[in-house]
């Protein structure tokens, strides 16, 4: 498989359950980021790895917990989450991170509703 | 700070008939600019980008023009066809960093 895959592609959840976005990439990048695309809002930079590193926190809530094992895989542990945490959820994956200004590949994203 | 803003939507065309989806930016330096476009049900893909003032990008037909003097990045298309229907985003990568910065999008519908 090529590009960027994303499982479940769907997700329902109530607000006390714990569950797991999983993302991976085959393109041999070394940068991934997570994104939250909700209605009408600009897409929502919400993490960055670098070579496994996080590199970039953007004031997401701690119910949100990233998890990057190599530079091929990309988790988002979700806990405790809210109704206004309903949304896609894309993760995107680069070259690398150092200024390159490099094009962005995303995978088809997560559709999580929470109930 | 940085920014991007886009026209809003939906745009609705009839099929071959001539396409423009606005897009100004805010940003100090030298962005590198993109259209990103969005399949029902899929993720985003890029579309055209360009990294330096004056370029043009292009693919499938669709063309934008960097545009520092009138900080714009317009995307636009001679003849849209029903299979261009899809969302559009016009995003910027400020000046040494790989950050995107998205506008809000916008929806094409394109009518037979």
């Amino acid at each position: 498989e090529t590009g960027v895959t994303q499982t479940p592609r769907h997700l329902v959840m109530g607000m006390t359950n714990k569950k797991s976005l999983k993302c991976e990439q085959h393109l041999g990048h070394n940068a991934m980021y997570w994104y939250k695309q909700s209605a009408k809002k600009p897409l929502e930079l919400m993490f960055v790895y670098s070579l496994e590193e996080r590199v970039e926190n953007n004031s997401v809530p701690s119910r949100f917990s990233p998890e990057c094992p190599n530079s091929s895989h990309l988790f988002l542990h979700l806990h405790t989450l809210q109704p206004e945490d309903s949304a896609l959820y894309l993760c995107a994956s680069s070259l690398g991170v150092g200024g390159a200004q490099e094009t962005q590949y995303f995978g088809p994203g997560t559709r999580l509703l929470v109930l | 700070g940085n920014s991007v803003t886009q026209m809003e939507g939906p745009v609705t065309l009839s099929e071959e008939a001539f396409l423009t989806i606005n897009c100004t930016y805010t940003a100090t330096g030298y962005p590198s600019l993109f259209w990103y476009v969005q399949y029902p049900g899929e993720g985003l893909q890029l579309l055209l980008k360009a990294t330096k003032a004056d370029d043009k990008g292009s693919n499938k037909g669709f063309e934008a023009t960097y545009r520092k003097e009138t900080t714009s990045f317009h995307l636009e298309k001679g003849s849209v066809q029903v299979s261009d229907s899809a969302v559009y985003f016009c995003a910027l990568s400020p000046d040494y960093s790989d950050k995107l910065i998205f506008g809000t999008g916008t929806r094409l519908q394109v009518f037979p």
